[in-house]
Parts: C-alpha cells; sequence; structure tokens
C-alpha cells in the first residue's frame, strides 16, 4: 500500500473490555511509532520499535497497554480493562529509520463508555 | 528534557492573506530535527517539511516557507495567499538524537480561512 494503514476506523468498547488496534506500515520502514491524541493532553508518544532492537516502551502510561510487532511489519496495540479516560485517537506512524520522517496513518477512535 | 511551545491557540483569517505560525522549542541536542505537520478536519496528520539543526537555510516550497533561527530557537511556518483548504491544525514537531523515535509535539496553532 501506499500509506501507513489502521485498523479498525472507529471502536467503541465498554470500560473493562480489552481492545486491539492494527497498524500495517509502509513497505520497507524499519520503524514504527504509536502514538495518543486526546483533548486535555495533546498528541503523545507511547511506544517506539527500530528493527529487531527492544522497543522503546516509555510512553505507555500504564501497564494495561502493551504492543507488538510481528516480522518487523504488522504493529498490534493491545489495551487491557479499558478505562474512559483511554478514549482517544490512537495514531500509527512509520519512518524508514529512527530519524527520518514519520509518517502517520489515519488513526483508529477509541470510545469506551 | 525536550519541549515544543506553540504560543498561538487560533489564528482566524481571509482568503489569500498571509499567516504565519509560530513555532519556539527547547533541547540539549546538539542535532536535532524539526518537523511541520498539518491536521485536516479528516484527521490524519501529514507530514509538511522537516528541518536539520544544521541548516538554517530557509526555503519556499510553493506557497509554504520557514524560518529557522537556531539564535532564538525558533521555526516559524508561513502559508502565503491562504485558501480554504488550509484550514487545519497546524503542528511543530522536535525530535533529537538523545530521544530516538520520539516526535515532541507543539499544543497545535488551528487555523480557519474564510471565503
Amino acid at each position: 500500500g501506499a500509506g501507513v494503514s489502521q485498523s479498525p476506523s472507529n471502536k467503541v468498547t465498554e470500560k473493562g473490555k480489552d481492545v486491539e488496534l492494527r497498524c500495517d506500515p509502509i513497505s520497507g520502514h524499519t520503524a514504527l511509532y504509536w502514538y495518543r491524541q486526546s483533548l486535555g493532553q495533546g498528541l503523545e508518544f507511547l511506544i517506539y520499535f527500530q528493527g529487531n532492537s527492544a522497543p522503546d516502551k516509555s510512553g505507555l502510561p500504564s501497564d494495561r497497554f502493551s504492543a507488538e510487532r510481528t516480522g518487523g511489519s504488522v504493529s498490534t496495540l493491545t489495551i487491557q480493562r479499558t478505562q474512559q479516560e483511554d478514549s482517544a485517537v490512537y495514531l500509527c506512524a512509520t519512518s524508514l529509520r529512527g530519524l527520518e520522517t514519520q509518517y502517520f496513518g489515519p488513526g483508529t477512535r477509541l470510545l469506551v463508555l | 528534557a525536550q519541549k515544543v511551545t506553540q504560543a498561538q491557540t487560533e489564528i482566524s483569517v481571509v482568503e489569500k492573506e498571509d499567516v504565519t505560525l509560530d513555532c519556539v522549542y527547547e533541547t540539549r541536542d546538539t542535532t536535532y530535527y524539526l518537523f511541520w505537520y498539518k491536521q485536516p478536519p479528516s484527521g490524519e496528520l501529514v507530514f509538511l517539511i522537516r528541518r536539520n539543526s544544521f541548516d538554517e537555510q530557509n526555503e519556499i516550497s510553493g506557497r509554504y516557507s520557514w524560518n529557522f533561527q537556531k539564535s532564538t530557537s525558533s521555526f516559524n511556518f508561513t502559508i502565503t495567499a491562504s485558501q480554504v483548504v488550509d484550514s487545519a491544525v497546524y503542528f511543530c514537531a522536535l525530535i533529537g538524537t538523545d530521544s530516538w523515535g520520539k516526535l515532541q509535539f507543539g499544543a497545535g496553532t488551528q487555523v480557519v480561512v474564510t471565503p
């Protein structure tokens, strides 16, 4: 594909349920990032994958959040036991390598009721 | 620690006016990269421009131009002859070599262009 794709586009869930958000990177991009955009906090870094290196998880807000990247390609962000404050737009971005320009997907809008 | 400040919350202009967006940054890195992204109402963040800290040459690309000044830690962005399609939120962002991968965003500036 030409750009970063994310699924689902929208997700409504009940408090306490688990959700999985998916990101398909631009082909050939070795670096993948997750960000969160919410009204009160702006754009926040969550996690960063670079090739086969251990991911930088320093932005994950709690241990309910986890992410993996399989085969250096597709990534899944999982939120366990969702809370209402998790409601936000979750954005995935990829770049050729770290420090290169990051290209963003359309995001997943998560609403926790 | 890194910080990006966009003091302007919202700017409203009439079509064909020029718009300048301010961005001030803080970083201890000697090598860093600055970006401008646009987020239209559709929500997707669109990359506009990138500048390296060691290249202060200012350029013009179509209706976009930028003014990078290390002495004042500013990276301002100008849209010339604005159009309604320029209505969006514009984000300034920074990556330093000590914070690989982590884009530090400003709060964004909402630009409203009316016909």
